[in-house]
């Protein structure tokens, strides 16, 4: 069975400030993706980075940077000098790729609220 | 460009009505999934398919059911609408290799 951990339920942070976003991981397949997705207040869900398990180098796009510990079995996302626009509920989703599953696991999401 | 829809945004229904979400994507994903959305739960799998006329029971998938007879469309069938199913609904397709895509999502209110 998988399963998927975003222990922090909500965060605040001023604007500005960095914020990481935590997630933990469980899967018995040696190979899976991982996700991010972003939901804003408007409610759709904005993909943000997919990570094969076999690629553990971090990665950076502008403020946001993941990253992906095999060892602990985290993938976690920082915001860096977060801005309003950043207030949205992040999900962490995995898709373990054994017996040709596609489907998405994911956590239960975290709330960021950037306070100008 | 490619996309995928969902029908109707938004639906208020009675209990014990039969519902039915449409689901539509022009990525000629052969993977396509339902997904509900409540406050603690996160996105909970309801049903899926991996091509036509295959079908398969996620985590939550009592009370509903799909078809999928084309490529482009998955419907989500609530046969008898109960209070609990009131939520958020999210259709999404995905590739071998890609990530999913999902729809705007259907806001269902029972009452």
């Amino acid at each position: 069975a998988q399963k998927v951990t975003q222990a922090q339920t909500e965060i605040s942070v001023v604007e500005k400030e960095d914020v990481t976003l935590d997630c933990v991981y469980e899967t018995r397949d040696t190979t899976y993706y991982l996700f991010w997705y972003k939901q804003p207040p408007s409610g759709e869900l904005v993909f943000l980075i997919r990570r094969n398990s076999f690629d553990e180098q971090n990665e950076i796009s502008g403020r946001y940077s993941w990253n992906f510990q095999k060892s602990t079995s985290s993938f976690n996302f920082t915001i860096t000098a977060s801005q309003v626009v950043d207030s949205a509920v992040y999900f962490c989703a995995l898709n373990p790729l054994g017996a040709g599953s596609y489907q998405l696991t994911f956590g239960k999401g975290t709330k960021l609220s950037v306070i100008p | 460009d490619a996309e995928i829809t969902q029908s109707p945004r938004h639906k208020i229904t009675e209990t014990g009505r039969q519902v039915t979400l449409a689901c539509h994507q022009t990525w000629n994903h052969n993977n396509m999934f339902w997904y509900r959305q409540d406050l603690g739960h996160g996105l909970r799998l309801i049903h899926y398919s991996y091509g036509v006329q295959d079908t398969n029971k996620g985590e939550v998938s009592d009370g509903y059911s799909v078809s999928r007879s084309n490529t482009e469309d998955l419907p989500l069938t609530l046969e008898s609408a109960a209070s609990s199913q009131t939520s958020v609904y999210f259709c999404a397709s995905r590739g071998m290799n890609t990530e999913a895509f999902f729809g705007q999502g259907t806001r269902l209110t029972v009452v």
